[in-house]
């Protein structure tokens, strides 16, 4: 079966611009949640949703938002685009809570 | 947020010998943990979990324990090979549906 797919693989960004991320989870997924992976932080949670309604939410600035549609498919936007937002954005899926998690293999963005 | 660390972030072993990663947490009300291998250029891969109702769980390979006292857990490997070498991270949850609080990684190396 196919896995956790996120569009695009790489991406620049200029400041100031904004940016959409996508991700499809595993089919019958319906929990999605996306992850901020730098060097620095390391991992971080930004969200998840669940059935199109989020259910959790990180430490992360109102610049980040996202959201869930019928299919379970995700999307996250990031507005007004600063150097610090260069990082791995990962996407992960799963069947039920507190359950294996499925990861993407992320979209690279780069702001310049 | 939450404080989930590693004592190593590189390990160096032998092909063939058993590793031991190890990984501190800080909140006592996490019950629920999760080890993921990545590799270069990919997402997070699940390895194993471990709930706080238990000491001990062994998979493949793979044996994670759980030290709730000193909030501690590690990730033994056993018979390490080539294909082991990724960066490991431990997660932590506390019953808050799938949000996860990543450790910072420790980076295994396998010398053939």
């Amino acid at each position: 079966k196919a896995g956790v797919t996120q569009t695009p693989r790489y991406l620049i960004k200029t400041r100031g611009q904004q940016v959409t991320l996508s991700c499809s989870p595993i089919s019958g997924h319906r929990s999605v949640s996306w992850y901020q992976q730098t060097p620095g932080q390391g991992l971080q949670f930004l969200f998840e949703y669940f059935s199109e309604t989020q259910r959790n939410k990180g430490n992360f600035p109102g610049r980040f938002s996202g959201r869930q549609f019928s299919n379970s498919r995700s999307e996250m936007n990031v507005s007004t685009l600063e150097l610090g937002d260069s990082a791995l954005y990962l996407c992960a899926s799963s069947l039920g809570d507190r359950a294996e998690a499925f990861f993407g293999q992320g979209t690279r963005l780069t702001v310049v | 947020g939450e404080s989930v660390g590693l004592h190593l972030p590189t390990l160096s072993v032998q092909e063939g010998d058993n590793s031991i990663i190890n990984c501190a947490y800080s909140n006592s009300a996490s019950d629920y943990f999760i080890w993921y291998k990545q590799e270069s250029g990919k997402g997070p891969q699940f390895i194993i979990d471990i709930r706080s109702n238990m000491d001990k769980r062994q998979g493949q390979r793979v044996t994670v324990l759980l030290n709730k006292t000193v909030k501690h857990l590690s990730l033994q490997i056993a018979a390490t090979q080539p294909g082991d070498s990724a960066v490991y991270f431990c997660a932590e949850n506390k019953n808050n549906f799938n949000k996860f609080y990543f450790g910072s990684g420790t980076k295994l190396n396998v010398k053939p």
